[in-house]
């Protein structure tokens, strides 16, 4: 059974970093694309960032230079470095298999900035 | 650029069917997407991959009262046979290469 669990969320103030951690179970994160699908507040679904098999990378430019994607092959876990957070970041942030589309979401972890 | 558009509403009785649409931008009506269901309070479910010729796949679970059809740039999602548990929120979502796009989503109100 494929299994998505996030945790690392939290409340930080402005300018602050967070580390979030999507722990896969039931296939291998690095035969996959894995992507982080965020949501602000009563809004829509935003892509953020995704990761490919072969390790590169892609950020949406709202997030660009500022959160880096990647993974531990040895511990088939997903991660989401956060920098330089601002007001604006405040979302639940899933981690999904990435088959270009997601078909397999996890829980969400909610991050919360604000002073 | 890459733009997918939904209705922000639709209703329909118990029992009714309704039928949600997700446009595609100008030069991209061959695309393929995916639709994706959020109850209340709940993460993201995803429910079909449908194709430009209207062939779709369903995720594991998915009960055949959600189908999906294609006309040109148009993408379709019908619920048949409605039930209160499928009032939520339905994205429609795209890809391209190193990118990935969502509509603004759809709440259908079951009456």
């Amino acid at each position: 059974e494929v299994q998505l669990v996030e945790s690392g969320g939290g409340l930080v103030q402005p300018g602050g970093s967070l580390r979030l951690s999507c722990a896969a179970s039931g296939f291998t994160v690095s035969s996959n694309y894995m992507s982080w699908v965020r949501q602000a507040p009563g809004k829509g679904l935003e892509w953020v960032s995704l990761i490919n098999r072969g390790g590169s990378t892609y950020y949406a430019d709202s997030v660009k230079g500022r959160f880096t994607i990647s993974r531990d092959n040895s511990k088939n876990t997903l991660y989401l470095q956060m920098n330089s957070l601002r007001a604006e970041d405040t979302a639940v942030y899933y981690c999904a298999r990435d088959s270009d589309y997601f078909d397999y979401w996890g829980q969400g972890a909610l991050v919360t900035v604000s002073s | 650029q890459l733009v997918l558009t939904q209705s922000p509403s639709a209703s329909a009785s118990l029992g009714a069917s309704v039928k949600l649409t997700c446009t595609l931008s100008s030069g991209h009506s061959s695309y393929a997407i995916a639709w994706h269901q959020q109850q209340p309070e709940k993460g993201p479910r995803y429910l079909m991959k449908l194709n430009s010729d209207g062939s779709h796949t369903r995720g594991d679970g998915i009960p055949d009262r959600f189908s999906g059809s294609s006309s040109g740039a148009e993408r379709y999602l019908t619920i048949s046979s409605l039930q209160s548990e499928d009032e939520a929120d339905y994205y429609c979502q795209t890809w391209d290469t190193g990118l990935r796009v969502f509509g603004t989503g759809t709440k259908v109100t079951v009456l």
